[in-house]
């Protein structure tokens, strides 16, 4: 079946602009994690989503930073006022429910913020 | 707070050599999920293992082991006989289980380059 999928691959920005990035989970998945990845790092969780509702967000940096998953299936991230610090990829996971805890990685978005 | 450490940043190794990688955690839960991510030079993390704490018992699957060791906080990796396709990044993870997100917490990564 398909995996999860990450849409743009690659987004060139420049800085102060505004972007989305999309995030198309396993169908039936049930929970939803943002991580973002520098360069030469592990990732770091962002925001997570069981169903509709974000149930944790704590990892967002600051409120330039906010997410939605409306139908709770497919998700966006969004980047106000973009800087050159947020030049990372970006990864969506998805996973069968909270419990079970595997989670499936997409390709990731890798966002440049000229 | 949750941490996961991997103190080896790159090694490299000859194909056919084992190779050990090493991953120390810290986390005041009880109950925790510890898990090994592969990243490839594409870049889309491959899962390969996940233990819960109260399960020590170590694991083999092909060529790969893991050894969980709850009083060295340590859950290491070993590639046997190593080949030059196990050339990735690989990540060590830790999750708390339990009443949260379960986000992982990820370390920052060993580079295993296999050489022919």
């Amino acid at each position: 079946g398909a995996g999860v999928s990450q849409t743009p691959s690659n987004k060139v920005t420049e800085k102060g602009k505004y972007v989305e990035l999309r995030c198309d989970p396993i169908s039936g998945h049930t929970a939803l994690y943002w991580y973002r990845q520098s360069l030469g790092q592990g990732p770091e969780f962002l925001i997570y989503f069981q169903g509709t509702g974000a149930a944790d967000d704590s990892g967002l940096p600051n409120d330039r930073f906010f997410a939605v998953r409306p139908e709770g299936s497919v998700s966006t991230l969004k980047i106000q006022r973009t800087e050159r610090g947020d030049s990372a990829v970006y990864l969506c996971a998805s996973s069968p429910d909270r419990v079970s805890n595997e989670q499936f990685f997409g390709p990731g978005t890798r966002l440049t913020v000229l | 707070a949750q941490k996961v450490t991997q103190a080896q940043t790159e090694i490299s190794v000859v194909e056919k050599e084992d190779v050990t990688l090493d991953c120390v955690y810290e986390t005041r839960d009880t109950t925790y999920y510890l898990f090994w991510y592969k990243q490839p030079p594409s870049g889309e993390l491959v899962f390969l293992i996940r233990r819960n704490s109260f399960d020590e018992q170590n694991e083999i699957s092909g060529r790969y082991s893991w050894n969980f060791q709850k009083s060295t906080s340590s859950f290491n990796f070993t590639i046997t006989a190593s080949q030059v396709v196990d050339s990735a990044v690989y990540f060590c993870a830790l999750s708390e289980a339990g009443g949260g997100s379960e986000k992982l917490v990820f370390g920052k990564g060993t580079k295993l380059t296999v050489n022919p």
